[in-house]
């Protein structure tokens, strides 16, 4: 059973571009969670997400910072019109039951 | 309310010894307490998590102790070994709710041969 899958794992952005990170939770997992970590911080909650639906965004930024979980295909966190700021590794967790979370490799995102 | 407070902020450990890493919370309402554990360039990976309904959970090396009372639990590594050197997540959440996790700020463990 392959684990949690992300891409690209690394993402390389000037500033004002876009950023699409994409997350295929494991088979039989139907709750996807994305989380930030900026350098020397821990992990923050962004967004839960259930197949086409969004469950909590309370820690997304209101701004720029959107999410998707299709019927069919990957999770996508998607950030627009990209700072500097936005430079972190981003996990995507999933959960079958949504109780434990296991976490992806992560993207790690660089802006110029 | 929703903080996870979480110290040593670095521990350093002689390979064979018992590195403790605690963690306290403030919302009661939390029912599922993992740690994580996270190499360099690696995504978080689960160790060992615990439910209220028990004080204590052991796996392996790996132990969990729980105070409800006292709203602190913490994470023993006995006779660890320099391949433990991670940084370790506590976390807090409401089991079988979708709860988001709630992350304490990351202890970062050295063990030294």
């Amino acid at each position: 059973n392959a684990g949690v899958m992300q891409n690209p794992r690394h993402l390389v952005r000037r500033r004002g571009q876009e950023a699409r990170l994409r997350c295929s939770p494991m088979k039989g997992h139907s709750h996807v969670y994305w989380y930030r970590q900026l350098p020397e911080e821990g992990l923050k909650f962004m967004v839960y997400l259930q197949k086409e639906n969004i469950i909590d965004e309370s820690g997304m930024p209101k701004e720029r910072f959107s999410a998707e979980f299709p019927k069919e295909g990957p999770s996508i966190l998607r950030i627009q019109q990209v700072v500097r700021g936005d430079s972190a590794a981003y996990f995507c967790a999933s959960s079958p039951l949504a109780n434990e979370q296991f976490f992806g490799p992560g993207t790690r995102l660089t802006v110029l | 309310q929703q903080q996870v407070k979480q110290s040593p902020q670095s521990l350093i450990v002689q390979k064979g010894g018992i590195s403790i890493i605690n963690c306290a919370y403030e919302n009661t309402a939390f029912d599922y307490f993992p740690w994580y554990q996270q190499f360099p360039g690696k995504g978080p990976a689960l160790l060992i998590a615990i439910r209220p309904d028990v004080s204590e959970k052991k796996e392996g090396r790996f132990t969990i102790s729980f105070n409800k009372s006292a709203k602190q639990f913490s994470l023993h590594i006995m006779d660890s070994q320099p391949g433990d050197s991670a940084t370790y997540f506590c976390a807090a959440t409401l089991y079988n709710q979708g709860g988001k996790l709630i992350f304490g700020q990351g202890t970062e463990l050295s063990v030294k041969p």
